[in-house]
């Protein structure tokens, strides 16, 4: 069965200095995967998606993920966070063709962003 | 262009009442799920579909039902809440094909007292 693993429940970075989200995902075919950000109180906003083209996705406000098959991991960076950038980001994986239709997300990590 | 609404946005039951949640897609979307948040555990699946007239059970199903009786609609329905259903459930529908994004409403904060 898929699954999705989250590696930190919460990271703090001063701003200005590069993030790094982890996440590793278990599927038994080639997956889609997905990182969404959320914001105090608010909805899901997709960030990037990979779906099997280049390994390296780049994002909305300058994110980006790379997709390594060999470590099953598809961790999010940034070279700079920024005040905004402070959230909860999900890691998702899709495998539709084999998991018939489920999106499982991870357990999420909250980013802090100190000034 | 709507996208997915979810109604109600808030709501307050007694435990023992039940409610049905609805979430409407205006965009055609084949695939529907409901979560829900709770804090520390991410988004987790409750019910699924994949197409009108077919529904599947996730993660968390017991204690929910769900209904597609129309492709654009997707219901949750509490039959006797309980308070560890207080959470804030999500709507989200996407295309057929894996790689297409999911999109979500913006959420419904239940509590049961």
């Amino acid at each position: 069965a898929q699954s999705v693993t989250q590696l930190d429940s919460h990271v703090s970075v001063s701003e200005g200095t590069p993030v790094l989200l982890r996440c590793n995902y278990s599927s038994s075919y080639s997956p889609s995967l997905f990182w969404y950000v959320q914001h105090p109180n608010k909805g899901l906003q997709l960030l990037l998606k990979y779906t099997s083209a280049a390994t390296l996705v780049k994002g909305i406000n300058g994110f980006e993920a790379e997709f390594k098959k060999s470590e099953t991991s598809f961790h999010l960076t940034k070279p700079s966070a920024h005040m905004s950038d402070a959230a909860e980001y999900f890691c998702v994986v899709s495998d539709r063709y084999n998991q018939g239709g489920k999106l499982i997300f991870g357990q999420g990590t909250e980013l802090s962003v100190k000034p | 262009n709507a996208g997915v609404t979810q109604t109600p946005k808030f709501r307050v039951l007694k435990t023992g009442q039940s409610m049905t949640l609805l979430c409407a897609q205006d965009m055609n979307h084949e695939y529907m799920y409901w979560y829900r948040q709770d804090p520390g555990m991410g988004l987790r699946l409750i019910h699924y579909s994949v197409g009108e007239g077919t529904t599947a059970k996730g993660e968390v199903p017991d204690g929910y039902n769900v209904s597609r009786l129309k492709k654009q609609n997707f219901l949750l329905g509490l039959e006797s809440a309980a308070p560890s259903q207080t959470s804030v459930y999500f709507c989200a529908a996407t295309h057929w094909w894996s790689g297409t994004e999911a999109f979500f409403g913006q959420g419904t904060r239940l509590t049961v007292v």
